[in-house]
């Protein structure tokens, strides 16, 4: 049982670039989602997905963009990185919304630098 | 909104001491709270919940407490390991403000020193 797979562990951008962030689960979780960790911000939610076809809109979702096309994957593209993305980045999963009875799972983050 | 105001940190305790950590809430409707702890290079994980008023939570000796008339979720353990060194996080999951997503303090980072 792998759980929440996220790849790649650390990334170095330049100013302007793109990519992509992969998150993959293998519980048949209908509810994922992205949040952004910094230092004395806590986690924000970037942008969640409530099943297959279907996203929405976080606190912080300029400059990110997501789709989900398969239950099992939950990309997140940065269109041109900036220096204010720099952070490590969480993918998390769960049966519904707000966790039910066994919590979020999550990933063990991708930390990104953007120079 | 709905929000989260935990303790700040960082708080450095001995081996068996008492631990507190102070969390309260702002949200609108019935909200779910939680404790998350990420140890060092991990991901977050699911410590305890509790859904409604002066529902207990609890897990490997650590508790919590809903209580609706102050808004407040303090974690507790009565003795402290080493082992506990982690970043704890209180969260809450509302379907008002939230929309049932969870929304998280900004953490508090607890050393137990031996």
């Amino acid at each position: 049982n792998a759980g929440v797979t996220q790849t790649p562990k650390f990334q170095v951008l330049k100013t302007g670039q793109s990519m992509t962030l992969q998150c993959a689960q293998d519980m048949n979780h209908e509810y994922m989602s992205w949040y952004r960790q910094d230092p004395g911000m806590g986690l924000r939610l970037i942008h969640y997905s409530v099943g297959a076809g279907i996203t929405d809109q976080g606190e912080v979702p300029n400059g990110y963009n997501v789709s989900r096309s398969t239950t099992e994957d939950f990309p997140l593209r940065l269109l041109s990185a900036a220096p204010s993305q720099t952070s490590v980045y969480f993918c998390a999963s769960s049966y519904t919304r707000t966790g039910g009875n066994y919590g979020y799972t999550f990933g063990s983050g991708t930390r990104l630098t953007v120079v | 909104g709905d929000s989260v105001t935990q303790m700040e940190g960082p708080v450095t305790l001995s081996e068996e001491a008492f631990l507190t950590i102070n969390c309260t809430y702002t949200a609108t409707g019935y909200p779910s709270l939680f404790w998350y702890v990420q140890y060092p290079g991990e991901g977050l994980q699911l410590l305890l919940k509790a859904t409604k008023a002066d529902d207990k939570g609890s897990n490997k000796g650590f508790e919590a407490t809903y209580r609706k008339e102050t808004t407040s979720f303090h974690l507790e353990k009565g003795s402290v390991q080493v082992s506990d060194s982690a970043v704890y996080f209180c969260a809450l999951s509302s379907l008002g403000g939230s929309q049932g997503n969870l929304i998280f303090g900004k953490g508090t980072k607890l050393s137990v020193k031996p």
